[in-house]
């Protein structure tokens, strides 16, 4: 079972390139969240999605833009990357609202130089 | 925002101890989480808990919801190697739909 795969594991930009992260989850499930993880700040939910089709922001969207157009996948954009953006960015799926356990991908690290 | 106190933040204890660690809230909470993460992995569900007051174990580690609703705790017993990772706790409130709120992290080693 592949359960939520990111990719790419690893990137390198320089100020002012854009780049896509990719998740892909293959549990079916409605909900899927993507996060960043920098040192002693825990997660923080950048956007997330409740359903094919529809977004929403999280706490620290500024900079970042997300597309769910297909149940299977959510895209994470950097359309003019930054050196704040250094971080580690965590995809996660979820079944449903009620009992919200979320599956989380391996991470994407992300170097902006 | 949400406000979720994770601590301690780190701990340094040998083989054997006994490990606690404990999360609280500006709010109440439905849903308590406790992942673990270990070095260039995401965080893995190690307890789930619904219920204020309920008290759950998963082998050597066992976790309570508070009876106030705005906290929560970890334990872990006779602590070994593989132990080692950042614990977090995540919360769900009511109103915050799908959403969890995490803590910072307890960032556990265990010395052999």
């Amino acid at each position: 079972n592949a359960g939520v795969t990111q990719t790419p594991k690893f990137r390198v930009l320089k100020t002012g390139q854009s780049m896509t992260l990719l998740c892909a989850q293959d549990m079916n499930h409605e909900y899927m969240y993507w996060y960043r993880q920098d040192p002693g700040m825990g997660l923080r939910l950048i956007h997330y999605s409740v359903g094919e089709g529809t977004t929403a922001k999280g706490e620290v969207p500024d900079g970042y833009n997300v597309s769910r157009l297909k149940k299977q996948n959510f895209l994470l954009g950097l359309e003019s990357a930054a050196p704040s953006q250094t971080s580690v960015y965590f995809c996660a799926s979820s079944y449903s609202e009620g009992k919200n356990i979320q599956y989380f991908g391996a991470g994407t690290r992300l170097s902006v130089l | 925002g949400q406000q979720l106190n994770q601590s301690p933040q780190s701990m340094f204890i040998q083989e054997g101890e006994d490990v606690s660690m404990n999360c609280t809230s500006s709010s109440i909470f439905n849903t308590w989480l406790w992942y673990k993460q270990e070095p260039g992995e995401g965080p893995v569900l190690l307890i789930a808990l619904y219920k204020a007051g309920e008290l759950t174990s998963n082998g050597r580690l066992t976790a309570q919801f508070g009876i106030t609703r705005k906290d929560s705790f970890l334990n872990i017993s006779a602590s070994i190697p593989s132990d080692v990772g950042i614990y977090f706790c995540a919360g769900q409130e009511e109103t915050s739909g799908s959403r969890l709120t995490f803590g910072e992290g307890t960032q556990l080693t265990v010395n052999p």
